[in-house]
Formats: structure tokens, sequence, C-alpha cells
């Protein structure tokens, strides 16, 4: 079956500095969504990624899906202590959506 | 607050006992999904329904089973209980137009603890 890979499974960052997380996936998707959950917290939806190719941006946070519609990328510019958290990309191929493992961000001011 | 309501919020039973999570989705939202989330893990994908029919399955144990309402909210059965089944259960609803699926929208969960 479809298989979502996300790295790094953890990072601590100081505040300040970029953060990056990797999602694969095994095979092609028909979009993918990024979610935050906070520490204690439900999932929350940030966004969704259609084209192949796309690039979005929300104030510091950019994401961008892979040409072959089969990777994706959430960026954090200058990090802050509420970006804390853990990050899931979901990859829909059909009806079916399948999250990552997530990547537990971790910001020390 | 997402709109998606979860009861109860916190479950302690025993191991071997059957308990009964639901879930009411957004208004209008006709297509509900559950995951289980265990300690620091990610999500797993159990089932989702849409408008009272099942539409796809995960890694659901045959001690679990669910089900849609008329009403649309969904209820998660979990039966023959065991240590390991310990854990967050997300409920989500999302709305389908056209078929195509719209983001998920999560509950704030059920944490269940198995003794």
């Amino acid at each position: 079956g479809q298989q979502v890979m996300q790295i790094p499974q953890y990072q601590h960052v100081q505040e300040g500095e970029d953060f990056t997380t990797y999602c694969n996936s095994s095979t092609t998707l028909s979009n993918i969504q990024w979610y935050k959950q906070r520490p204690g917290g439900h999932p929350v939806f940030l966004i969704q990624l259609v084209k192949s190719g796309e690039v979005k941006k929300q104030k510091r946070l950019t994401f961008q899906f892979g040409e072959a519609k089969k990777n994706s990328s959430l960026h954090i510019t200058a990090t802050q202590t509420t970006d804390v958290g853990t990050y899931f990309c979901a990859g829909r191929a059909g009806n079916m959506l399948t999250f990552g493992g997530g990547t537990r961000l971790m910001v020390k001011p | 607050d997402s709109g998606v309501t979860q009861t109860p919020k916190h479950l302690i039973t025993a191991t071997g006992q059957r308990v009964t999570l639901r879930c009411s989705p957004r208004s209008g939202d006709l297509s509900v999904y559950w995951y289980q989330q265990s300690l620091d893990q990610g999500l797993q994908f159990l089932i989702q329904y849409y408008n009272g029919e099942e539409r796809a399955k995960g890694n659901i144990l045959e001690r679990f089973s669910a089900q849609q309402f008329p009403d649309l909210h969904s209820e998660l059965n979990l039966s023959s209980l065991e240590l390991g089944d310990s854990a967050l259960y997300f409920c989500a609803s999302s709305a389908v137009t056209s078929g195509s699926y719209h983001e998920q929208f999560f509950g704030p969960g059920t944490r269940l603890t198995v003794l």
C-alpha cells in the first residue's frame, strides 16, 4: 500500500534558526496536505498543495510540492517558540489520505 | 474550535472490556475518519465513512469496528481491550465536493487508558 515517509523524526533548533521537514511518498499523489499538532493538542490543517512544482507561502512557512508529485517539504524561516509542535504531511492518492510519521520540532529560546 | 466534537475526553478501563467512542462531525461534513495516535507516534488511519457507508479501511484491528449513523455522527467500538490499545483516538471530518476531498478537521480526541 501507499507509504509516506517523513524526515527527520525530531529536530531541535535554536530560536531564529531555520527548519525544514521532508516528506516522500511511495506513489504519485493527487495532492498533499500539511498539518501541525501542538503538544497536547489535535492536528490542525495548514495548507494543501495540488499542482506539480507548486510553492505556497504562509508568512515564515514555505511549502513545496515536487515536480513528480511524490515529495514535499515545509520550510520555516527564523523559527519562534510558537512554532513548537509536530508537523505532519498527508498525501492523497485516490480516496486514501496517508499521514507521514511527523517531525517533532523543538525550539530553544 | 474545529467544530468536531468527541466524547468522552478521557476513558479508563480494564483489559478485556469494550468501549465506545463517539464523534460528531462539523455541520455539513459527510466524511468521518478515525485515527489512533499512540504516545509520541504518528497518526494511524483506522477507517473512513462517507454518508453512512464505509469508504476506506486502514490498519484497523478485527476487535475494532465503527459505524456512521443517519445523523452523520460516528462511533468507534473497541472490544477485548489490551494494554497496547491505550492511545489517543482522533476523529476528523471533511467536506467532499465534486469528488474532491477537502482538509480534515480534527476533534480534540479521546484518551483511552487500558489498565
